[in-house]
């Protein structure tokens, strides 16, 4: 398996249903980040937890990372059709100072039915 | 502060025809990376540079891509002799150095 690849590759809920992805990956890390991108569009960033935090909130989205198994996991709370999108993690290295040179995964396409 | 700015959005060139994608960074910023995305994947690292200096450019091919981040203007990923191959979305982020990246919204290359 890549560096950073998510579980699973596609993911259709319910509007309101909660959408768990998993991250995992295999070097050191110094931070791990999440992204999101609608079809045909840029990236945009959700969040970024660093290597010595174990969750992290911001509003319906809720980041945990296990630094022992080398994953993570997004849960998006409550989810409306607007969450429909591809969801991505991206790894930073550990050791470098770097902090744009990420390593992404293949990415969860999420799909809220209304 | 406007975002990173990258342009064009959407370029279309015949092969063997030169692509030129531009890619300014955040204000302030002095860190920029591109990265390609090709369809149903993820997006992959090329180059790592900073004002007139390439710091790793351990994701680039060795043939027809080349980039610079002169001290004035902004960064430039060239593309030779371009191939369907290269058909991609192609993606810039800056950074000011000791913080997450930001992302571009990409320019989609296709080759026809």
């Amino acid at each position: 398996s890549q560096q950073g690849e998510e579980d699973p590759q596609a993911l259709s809920i319910q509007e309101g249903e909660n959408a768990t992805m998993n991250c995992s990956y295999k070097t050191s890390i110094n931070n791990l980040q999440w992204y999101r991108q609608n079809s045909g569009r840029g990236l945009v960033h959700l969040i970024l937890i660093r290597s010595n935090e174990r969750e992290k909130h911001s509003g319906r989205l809720r980041v945990t990372l296990d630094t022992s198994k080398k994953s993570s996991s997004l849960l998006i709370t409550a989810s409306r059709a607007a969450d429909t999108a591809s969801y991505f993690c991206a790894t930073a290295p550990a050791g470098g100072t770097s902090y744009g040179k990420l390593t992404f995964g293949q990415g969860t396409i999420l799909t809220v039915h209304p | 502060n406007a975002g990173v700015m990258q342009n064009p959005r959407h370029l279309v060139r015949r092969r063997g025809q030169e692509a030129r994608l531009r890619c300014s960074p955040m204000k302030g910023h002095s860190h920029v990376y591109w990265y390609r995305q090709l369809p149903e994947e993820g997006l992959k690292f090329m180059v790592y540079l900073q004002k007139e200096n390439i710091i790793d450019e351990s994701g680039m091919p060795k043939e027809r891509f080349s980039a610079e981040f002169p001290k004035e203007g902004p960064s430039i990923l060239r593309i030779q002799q371009v191939v369907r191959g290269d058909s991609a979305a192609y993606f810039c982020a800056s950074s000011p150095s000791d913080t997450e990246a930001f992302f571009g919204q990409g320019t989609r290359l296709t080759v026809v």
